[in-house]
């Protein structure tokens, strides 16, 4: 089946650490995007992809660090830099074929701080 | 820039009620619109979608009509059923390949029996 994997479904970071989520699609997608959710707050976007070897920032990079080695892999890594990590994180692609682009979600990586 | 406003919630209704989830919308241009759902401890789930002015969405009972003249896009079941429990996001996207969704913040609906 098609589809966007996320892992792991929970993390747990201590002080000072770097963690990495993944995020893995076998859908063909070019575009990938990282959303962080806050309760009451909606999805506020991290970092996107549209080609693999390039990413742009999004409203709240700041924190984080993404790579784009593969098509099918956008690894996030919180770095120790991010002082409120506790959230809820959503991967997501798309593709644009067809002119009309439909983002299609991973399950979420839900990130505590110990 | 572009901005999604949603009705605030909880929205709280009996099975078999009507339901509408108010969502309009800034945007320059021409965007698409979106509605996702989010059942407890998910991913979202694109629910429907509408791509241009008068265009409707549909899916499982649920619609929701590409307003441009008031930018609007309510989301409306006429009878919800305890399965819809869940959180109701409005997005638009500028239809500019690789151009993230922009949501509005989530609208919160329990239905009891």
């Amino acid at each position: 089946d098609g589809g966007i994997t996320q892992s792991p479904k929970y993390l747990f970071r201590k002080e000072g650490q770097n963690v990495t989520l993944s995020c893995e699609q076998n859908l063909n997608h070019d575009a990938m995007y990282w959303y962080r959710q806050d309760p009451g707050q909606g999805l506020r976007l991290i970092y996107y992809s549209q080609i693999v070897n390039d990413f742009q920032k999004g409203d709240i990079a700041e924190g984080y660090s993404v790579s784009r080695e593969k098509k099918e892999s956008f690894p996030l890594t919180v770095t120790s830099a991010q002082k409120n990590p506790t959230a809820f994180y959503l991967c997501a692609s798309s593709n644009a074929a067809g002119g009309v682009e439909t983002q299609y979600f991973g399950p979420g990586t839900r990130l505590l701080v110990l | 820039g572009d901005s999604v406003t949603q009705m605030e919630g909880p929205v709280t209704l009996s099975e078999e009620a009507f339901l509408t989830i108010n969502c309009t919308y800034t945007a320059t241009g021409y965007p698409s619109l979106f509605w996702y759902v989010q059942y407890p401890g998910e991913g979202l789930q694109l629910l429907l979608k509408a791509t241009k002015a008068d265009d409707k969405g549909s899916n499982k009972g649920f619609e929701a009509t590409y307003r441009k003249e008031t930018t609007s896009f309510h989301l409306e079941k006429g009878s919800v059923q305890v399965s819809d429990s869940a959180v109701y996001f409005c997005a638009l996207t500028s239809n500019q390949a690789g151009t993230a969704l922009i949501f509005g913040k989530g609208t919160t609906l329990s239905v009891s029996s």
